[in-house]
């Protein structure tokens, strides 16, 4: 199973939005809402912030925000802030029960 | 407080085997799937096997297929991770992850520490 492809860095100047893609397939991204995004600062494990597309555990800020359309998930963060300074990753479900995590991207607040 | 620690990593020579462990605390363990997901040094991260809340659904990675064994003793709230046939692409550090369902529904809520395991 390949890797989700993301691009490798974003930045953006506190107060800003960015937006981060996650292409896959028709057999991961397009074929399931089961896309979720991960957050991981330097040092520390990845921590959940975007679940199934959309959706936002009750300690992730309104400013992040998922999306999806056709093998294409998004990641956007609005009004940036330098803590938002981190890696992050998209996971899919896969038609082979299996999960598959993008190649992560480094996003940099200016 | 949910928390997930393991333990059991350490410097193993190539096609030798290893056990990692994962004690879970602050909720009720036998209710979730669990997983492990590694991550090379610098690297992305990576999905190496799943296993529902009753051990009877288990799913790995092609990559270790074979090779690993994930089970679970829900009476020690533990999670473990048998890895026999070690190679030096094994090298990474290994995270405990909770699901949030039953089964292997692939959502990640809570996440270890990671324990690290040098195959060289």
């Amino acid at each position: 199973q390949s890797a989700l492809t993301q691009p490798p860095s974003v930045s953006g100047s506190p107060g800003q939005s960015v937006t981060i893609s996650c292409t896959g397939s028709s057999s991961d991204v397009g074929g399931y809402d089961r896309v979720s995004w991960f957050q991981q600062p330097p040092g520390t494990a990845p921590r959940l912030i975007i679940f199934e597309v959309n959706s936002r555990p009750s300690w992730v800020p309104y400013r992040f925000s998922g999306s999806k359309s056709g093998n294409t998930a998004s990641l956007t963060i609005s009004g940036l802030q330098a803590e938002d300074e981190a890696d992050y990753y998209c996971s899919s479900y896969t038609t082979r029960n299996t999960l598959v995590f993008g190649g992560g991207t480094k996003l940099t607040v200016l | 407080e949910v928390q997930l620690v393991e333990s059991g990593g350490g410097l193993e020579q190539p096609g030798r085997s290893l056990r990692l462990s994962c004690v879970a605390s602050g909720f009720t363990f036998d209710d979730y799937a669990m997983h492990w997901v590694r991550q090379v040094s610098g690297k992305g991260l990576e999905w190496v096997s799943g296993i529902t809340w009753n051990s009877a659904g288990r799913a790995y990675a092609d990559s270790v297929k074979g090779r690993f064994t994930i089970s679970r003793d829900n009476a020690k709230k533990s999670l473990y991770l048998q890895m026999n046939g070690l190679r030096a692409e094994d090298t990474a550090l290994y995270y405990c992850v909770k699901d949030t369902r039953g089964y292997t529904y692939f959502n990640m809520d809570v996440w270890g520490k990671g324990t690290t395991v040098t195959v060289s």
